[in-house]
C-alpha cells in the first residue's frame, strides 16, 4: 500500500504570493491532518479534515486554509505569504476520525523570499 | 489544554551506550501517548504508543516507553544505541476522542561511533 504522499515536496515562494499543498492520504483512510513544522515552534496543528468537513482548526490566521475532497485528498492553501511561513508542512492521514494512529507524509518544504 | 515537555534539547551518546529521552505531560483529561522519530529529510514515523493496558510500551527496534501517570511521564528508553539511531524524537499527545496531536518541541539524539 502506498503511504501518504505530499506535493510538491519543494516550493521557493515570495512575500505576498500564495500557495498551494497537495496531500494524498493513503488508501482507504477518511482523515486528513496538516501540522505546520519549524526550528521555533516545532510542530503545531493547523487543521483536521473529514468527509470533505473540517472537524478542528489549530491558532492560525485565516490566510491558511483547505480543504478535502470527497477522494479524501486535501490541499491546503497559504494566502499572502509571510516570511515566517516558511516551514516543513506535514500531512498525517488516518483511517477514521480519533483514530489511534496517524501516518504522516514526507513533509512540503516551503521557503518564502 | 494538553501540553507537552521534552526536557532535553540534545542528546549525545556513545555507540552501544543506553540513552533516555524525557518527556513529560500535561492534560486534564485522558490522553493517548506517542513516540515519533524524525530522520534528516523526512517526515514523521511513529515509533511506538499508549492507549491503555500495560503501562510499558516495546516498538520492534528496540526502544521502550513507559507510562507513569502519577508522574505524567512517558519517558522513551533503548538499551543500546546504534549509529542508525540518530534522529529527532518527538514525545506527542492526544486527547481521547481527538484528531489533534500535541507535540513536544523534540530531542535531537546524535549517535556517536
Amino acid at each position: 500500500k502506498a503511504g501518504v504522499t505530499q506535493t510538491p515536496r519543494y516550493l521557493i515562494k515570495t512575500r505576498g504570493q500564495q500557495v498551494t499543498l497537495s496531500c494524498s492520504p493513503i488508501s482507504g483512510h477518511r482523515s486528513v491532518s496538516w501540522y505546520q513544522q519549524t526550528p521555533g515552534q516545532g510542530l503545531q496543528f493547523l487543521f483536521e479534515y473529514f468527509s470533505e468537513t473540517q472537524r478542528n482548526k489549530g491558532n492560525f490566521p485565516g490566510r491558511f486554509s483547505g480543504r478535502q475532497f470527497s477522494n479524501s485528498r486535501s490541499e491546503m492553501n497559504v494566502s499572502t505569504l509571510e516570511l515566517g511561513d516558511s516551514a516543513l508542512y506535514l500531512c498525517a492521514s488516518s483511517l477514521e476520525l480519533a483514530s489511534n494512529e496517524q501516518f504522516f507524509g514526507p513533509g512540503t518544504r516551503l521557503t518564502v523570499l | 489544554a494538553q501540553s507537552v515537555t521534552q526536557l532535553d534539547s540534545q542528546v549525545p551518546v556513545f555507540e552501544e551506550a543506553p540513552v533516555e529521552l524525557r518527556c513529560n505531560y500535561s492534560s486534564s483529561v485522558s490522553v493517548y501517548l506517542f513516540w515519533y522519530v524524525q530522520y534528516p529529510n523526512q517526515g514523521l514515523q511513529l515509533l511506538l504508543k499508549y492507549l491503555s493496558g500495560s503501562t510499558l510500551v516495546e516498538s520492534i527496534n528496540g526502544f521502550e516507553a513507559e507510562f507513569n501517570k502519577s508522574q505524567t511521564s512517558f519517558h522513551l528508553r533503548k538499551p543500546s544505541v546504534h549509529i542508525s539511531d540518530t534522529a529527532e524524537y518527538f514525545c506527542a499527545v492526544k486527547r481521547v476522542g481527538s484528531e489533534k496531536l500535541v507535540f513536544g518541541k523534540g530531542t535531537k539524539l546524535t549517535v556517536n561511533p
